[in-house]
């Protein structure tokens, strides 16, 4: 089972639409969870964190955590073409080792949003 | 605005080649790391310093990869020899403290391996 899954897309939207991305992650002591934004061939964007169960707003973003369901999203409302990149579900999860905690990323959602 | 600094941005380099990569954090972050991005992936961590020491490199292939951190700030990712699977993006981030969530990413190093 991968540790952190994405849907890879691509999701298509019309400008201003609400954008859905969704993310599962494996580890239910997992307490820490990311958004990154990353345009081709830039690098990634931190747009944002949550760490307690519920729905964290952010201008047009929200993202929303349920730790029993070990699930993640992001909305987008009022999607822009600017909105249009790889969106990055990254965990805060325990090392194959045991020995250190370490940021893991999913492979991504590609989101087009169409003018 | 404080940012992370890497070099170069863009390597073009033949198989068996020895490749270096730099990357320079943002001013008083302790924390280091170096990850790989494969096209249609996501970043995944080679390694993680504090200040000068490893803390992991756990998904480092160490026959052909190294990275060190001399003097606690700046960093250097070795490969040698290039193989044609390293064709990748090299990311480094930094973050204040260990422990600390919050990881600021370089702008990359894009490698092409003939």
């Amino acid at each position: 089972q991968k540790e952190v899954e994405q849907n890879s897309g691509p999701l298509s939207v019309p400008e201003g639409a609400i954008a859905s991305l969704n993310c599962t992650y494996s580890d239910r002591g997992s307490q820490s969870f990311f958004w990154y934004r990353q345009y081709s061939g830039k690098s990634p964007e931190l747009i944002m964190f949550i760490y307690s169960n519920g729905d964290k707003e952010d201008g047009r973003f929200t993202a929303q955590l349920n730790k029993a369901s070990q699930y993640v999203s992001l909305l987008i409302r009022d999607s822009q073409p600017s909105d249009s990149a790889t969106y990055l579900c990254a965990v805060i999860l325990l090392n194959s080792g045991g020995s250190n905690y370490k940021l893991t990323f999913g492979k991504g959602t590609l989101l087009t949003v169409n003018p | 605005e404080a940012e992370v600094a890497q070099s170069p941005r863009y390597k073009i380099t033949e198989k068996s080649q020895a490749v270096a990569f730099w990357c320079d954090p943002i001013s008083g972050h302790a924390t280091l790391y170096w990850y790989r991005q494969i096209l249609g992936q996501g970043p995944e961590l080679l390694v993680q310093f504090q200040d000068e020491s490893v803390v992991d490199d756990s998904q480092l292939p160490k026959d052909r990869f190294s990275a060190e951190r001399l003097k606690g700030v700046d960093s250097t990712l070795k490969i040698q020899p290039a193989e044609l699977g390293d064709s990748a993006m090299y990311l480094c981030a930094s973050t204040l403290e260990l422990g600390a969530d919050t990881q600021y990413f370089g702008p990359g190093t894009r490698l092409t391996v003939l």
